[in-house]
């Protein structure tokens, strides 16, 4: 049962070019997704994150934005630079009223950067 | 900066021996947590971790699992009967609230069960 979908196993992107990673999910008590990026043999590094009551969050090249109608984010990266080459995962998080919750997490799409 | 860091990076381990994997979390984080990921598949959540017991754990968290905060600082993942399916990296993770924070991940331990 996978809650959180990343239909894309790979992307490949020009350097300089917009990079656009889509995640999907099932789960409506969801209310909190984030992105992480993952070099290999290293752990998973948050990258930005969104809450339900918005729609758009930037912070720098990276802008997430939700679509909860649609139950969709997707992370832009723009200007795409050779160091963004690496796997990144999204996550999603929602309140079950037990305190702190576990993300789930989708696959991963593997983002390599062409020069 | 601070980070969490974990030990040992790789533990190879017998069936059915018992391992323990640590966990240093950053400092002033009161929420913990551990993750797996089987080679190829998704980083799953284990177990997360505040006040010292267990918040919340997910159906792979059976009783074969446990976890500890023996003291102030470190945070222990036991595996008791380890399995050929326990092969993966595990990954230590911290936040400073809820998971309506971001998690701060180590850089893993992987487990090699033979």
């Amino acid at each position: 049962d996978q809650q959180v979908k990343q239909n894309s196993p790979s992307l490949s992107v020009q350097e300089g070019r917009i990079s656009i990673l889509n995640c999907d999910y099932t789960n409506s008590m969801f209310d909190y997704f984030l992105w992480y990026k993952k070099y290999p043999a290293e752990g998973p590094t948050f990258l930005i994150s969104i809450s339900s009551i918005k729609d758009k969050n930037e912070d720098g090249r990276f802008t997430v934005f939700l679509n909860k109608s649609a139950k969709h984010l997707s992370l832009h990266i723009v200007p795409s630079q050779p160091g963004d080459s690496a796997v990144y995962f999204c996550a999603a998080s929602g309140y079950s009223g037990g305190g702190a919750d576990g993300l789930t997490f989708g696959k991963g799409t593997h983002l390599i950067i062409q020069p | 900066e601070p980070e969490v860091t974990q030990t040992p990076s790789h533990q190879v381990t017998q069936m059915g021996q018992e391992v323990i994997l640590r966990c240093v979390p950053i400092s002033n984080h009161l929420y913990f947590y551990w993750y797996r990921q089987i080679l190829g598949q998704k980083v799953e959540f284990l177990v997360s971790f505040y006040n010292n017991e267990i918040s919340e754990k997910s159906e792979i968290f059976d009783d074969q699992f446990s976890v500890e905060r023996p003291d102030g600082s470190n945070f222990t993942l036991k595996i008791r009967s380890t399995k050929l399916e326990d092969s993966a990296m595990y990954f230590c993770a911290s936040s400073e609230r809820t998971a309506y924070t971001e998690a701060f991940f180590g850089q893993g331990t992987r487990l090699t069960v033979v």
